[in-house]
């Protein structure tokens, strides 16, 4: 299995602010996933981070708004721009493995105010 | 596009209660299915998962789904729940070989009284 850790566990902010969300895992591993879960909403794939590459959107999601960085096999940010009401949500860091699973951080939960 | 749909959104039980848990989903080549739990306070944790071969699945804390392909459903169950299994849980698919992109449904909160 692998740990993962997520900085913040949670921030307020001002609209029209930007916060980057870190995600560090305890292994290498190949494919890093953004998923963000909206209030009473299910988990939506923002965006898939593979190390060495442009990270890949999913449609609704784009490279401005939540640009993404992944310099290593362990690492991975995801950057929430121009903040808005509606970016209020927990955003969440994931992590495939050779069973299929994705192992998931503790998730980074934003306010905006 | 595929989807995923629990039906159940707020499940309140008593303990020793049995548990079903409703799950279909929209894709007709083969899946891959999962279930995940997120207890409060924690991360999500994968309870089961299938990807072929027998059609009852068993997971951790005595719970096993079972997928019917022909109804397209995954459906949760445990025969006896206890407080402990509080939590919101959460069936999600990808498309087998094809895709590990992992679509996820609207989840269901259970509650479980003493």
């Amino acid at each position: 299995s692998a740990v993962i850790s997520q900085k913040p566990s949670r921030d307020i902010c001002q609209r029209g602010t930007s916060l980057t969300i870190q995600c560090q895992v305890d292994s290498q591993v190949t494919m890093m996933f953004w998923y963000r879960q909206q209030p009473g909403q299910s988990l939506t794939l923002i965006a898939t981070a593979n190390q060495g590459s442009e990270a890949t959107y999913e449609s609704g999601f784009v490279i401005d708004k939540f640009p993404i960085s992944r310099p290593n096999l362990t690492f991975s940010t995801l950057t929430v721009s121009n903040m808005s009401p509606e970016d209020s949500s927990i955003y969440l860091c994931s992590v495939d493995s050779v069973s299929g699973e994705l192992f998931f951080g503790e998730g980074s939960r934003l306010t905006v105010l | 596009a595929q989807s995923v749909s629990q039906h159940n959104h707020h499940v309140i039980l008593s303990e020793a209660a049995s548990l079903e848990l409703g799950c279909n989903y929209s894709y007709g080549g083969t899946v891959n299915l999962f279930w995940y739990v997120q207890y409060p306070g924690q991360h999500l944790q994968l309870l089961l998962k299938y990807f072929s071969g027998d059609p009852l699945v068993k997971g951790i804390k005595g719970f096993e789904a079972e997928f019917i392909k022909s109804k397209f459903s995954f459906n949760l169950r445990k025969p006896s729940v206890q407080w402990s299994d509080t939590a919101e849980y959460f069936c999600a698919v990808n498309e087998g070989d094809s895709s590990y992109k992992l679509i996820f449904g609207s989840g269901t909160r259970l509650l479980v009284r003493p």
